[in-house]
C-alpha cells in the first residue's frame, strides 16, 4: 500500500528566506506526483503537477521535483512571503487513479 | 466560472441521523472523488467514481454511501452506521482518472451534535 510521508511537520521562516519541502513515497510506480496549498478552513489548491516521466515543474517562485526511482519529491519555494503561509500537502496517484495524501507541511512566514 | 461546488459550508447532525453533502461540478470531469480530512491525518479517500453510474470503495468507505446519477453530481451520504463523522469533508474531480491534476471543492465541515 502507497505511503506518502512529508518532511518537516510544521517550519517557520522569516520571510524572504528561500525553503525545501520534503515528500517521499514507499511504492514509485506512480502515474504523478501533484503538490497543493491548503489555507485554515479552506479546499486544496493545485499548486504543480509533475508527470512520471517529468523531473521537475516550475510555476512562479514555486519550483517541485521528482526522483521516482528514490521516492523522494521537494518543493522549492523562493523568496518566501507572509502570504505562503499555509499547510502544503504532497500527493500521489497510482493505484486505482485515485490519489494518496502525505500529513502536508504547516509553513509560517514571518514579517 | 467553473469549478467544485459542495454544499453547505457547515452541516450540523444529530446522533442516528443520515445527512448527504452535495458536490457539484460543471467542469465536464469524468472522474470525482469524496475525501475525508482529520486534524492532524492526512486527506483519506472515501469514496471515488470514474464515470456515471459507476463508484468504488476507497479506504473508508464504511458507514458512508454515494450515487452518480449525472456526470456533475457526486453526492455523498453519511449513514448513522459511520462512527465518527465529525470531519471535514472534502469533494475532488480530474478530467480523467489519474492523467492529470485534481481540482478540490472548498469542503463541508460536518459536526455531530
Amino acid at each position: 500500500k502507497q505511503e506518502v510521508t512529508q518532511i518537516p511537520a510544521a517550519l517557520s521562516v522569516p520571510e524572504g528566506e528561500n525553503l525545501v519541502l520534503n515528500c517521499s513515497f514507499t511504492d514509485s510506480a506512480i502515474y504523478n506526483l501533484q503538490w497543493f496549498r491548503q489555507d485554515p478552513g479552506k479546499g486544496l489548491t493545485s499548486l504543480l503537477l509533475i508527470q512520471s516521466s517529468q523531473r521537475e515543474q516550475t510555476s512562479g517562485r514555486l519550483n517541485a521535483s521528482l526522483d521516482k526511482s528514490s521516492g523522494r519529491s521537494t518543493l522549492y519555494i523562493a523568496a518566501s512571503q507572509p502570504g505562503d503561509s499555509a499547510t502544503y500537502l504532497c500527493a500521489v496517484c497510482s493505484t486505482y487513479s485515485t490519489l494518496t495524501f502525505g500529513k502536508g507541511t504547516m509553513l509560517l512566514v514571518s514579517p | 466560472d467553473g469549478g467544485i461546488t459542495q454544499s453547505p459550508k457547515y452541516l450540523f447532525r444529530k446522533e442516528g441521523q443520515n445527512v448527504t453533502l452535495s458536490c457539484e461540478q460543471n467542469l465536464n470531469h469524468d472522474a470525482m472523488y469524496w475525501y475525508r480530512q482529520d486534524p492532524g491525518q492526512g486527506l483519506r479517500l472515501i469514496y471515488y467514481s470514474q464515470i456515471v453510474n459507476d463508484f468504488q470503495k476507497g479506504d473508508i468507505a464504511e458507514g458512508y454511501s454515494v450515487s452518480r446519477e449525472k456526470k456533475e453530481s457526486f453526492p455523498l451520504t453519511v449513514t448513522s452506521a459511520q462512527k465518527n463523522p465529525t470531519a471535514f469533508y472534502l469533494c475532488a474531480s480530474s478530467i480523467a482518472p489519474g492523467v492529470v491534476e485534481a481540482f478540490f471543492g472548498q469542503g463541508t465541515r460536518l459536526t455531530v451534535v
